[in-house]
């Protein structure tokens, strides 16, 4: 099975500020990485889906970048705001390439 | 949007009892899954189906069947309910094209008593 490790497993930070959280997975055939928020009582909601080494993805305040050489991928939130609070989840496909294998999750609490 | 249902938010069962779970997709993705999460352990993948009638199992098949009849609806039974499989379930469809990410349905929380 495919490891995809996340840190740290929760983070609590003021309203304002900036933060990052790391996703770890095997750099052998690397296809893609993919980022997920998941807010409390809501759906998981796809934030980047990442494939080229050296990528950076931005979202409003949210950014991602991807090392697949050294296999992880970093998520920055600037100026983090109380509706940022969720847990993150990272996943990379397994290696048959037919599911997703996801970290287990870093919990923002973002307070005011 | 693509939307994902599943049949019920909370769910209350005795242990031994038959349960299904079902779930919806709107998008007629090809690919649908059934992850379970539980605290500290993540979201981990029960089965999947990337086709009608076709299943694969994932990494914690044991305890769970699935049913893919229709390419919309993707069915979780749990033939005789347990303590432990009292968790969040969760549900979801993907596309064979484009980035590849999953769309989820908002979860069933179980309690087996």
């Amino acid at each position: 099975i495919l490891n995809v490790e996340q840190s740290p497993q929760s983070l609590h930070v003021q309203e304002g500020d900036s933060t990052n959280f790391t996703c770890s997975f095997p750099s052998s055939n690397f296809y893609a990485l993919h980022w997920y928020r998941w807010e409390t009582a809501k759906s998981p909601e796809a934030l980047f889906v990442m494939t080229l080494n050296g990528d950076e993805k931005k979202k409003g305040r949210i950014s991602a970048t991807l090392n697949t050489k050294e296999g992880y991928s970093y998520l920055y939130i600037k100026g983090s705001q109380p509706e940022d609070s969720a847990t993150y989840l990272c996943a990379s496909p397994n290696q048959a390439g037919t599911a997703l294998i996801f970290g287990k999750g870093t919990t923002l609490s973002v307070s005011s | 949007d693509v939307k994902v249902t599943q049949s019920s938010r909370y769910l209350v069962k005795r242990t031994g009892e038959k349960v299904f779970l079902e779930c919806v997709q709107d998008m007629d993705h090809e690919n649908m899954f059934w992850y379970r999460q539980d605290p500290g352990l993540g979201l981990r993948l029960i089965y999947f189906s990337y086709d009608v009638k076709m299943k694969e199992k994932g990494d914690i098949p044991e305890g769970y069947s699935v049913s893919r009849e229709k390419k919309e609806r993707f069915s979780l039974i749990l033939e005789s309910a347990s303590t432990n499989q009292t968790s969040m379930y969760l549900c979801a469809s993907q596309g064979t094209s484009g980035s590849y990410e999953q769309y989820f349905g908002p979860g069933t929380r179980l309690t087996v008593t």
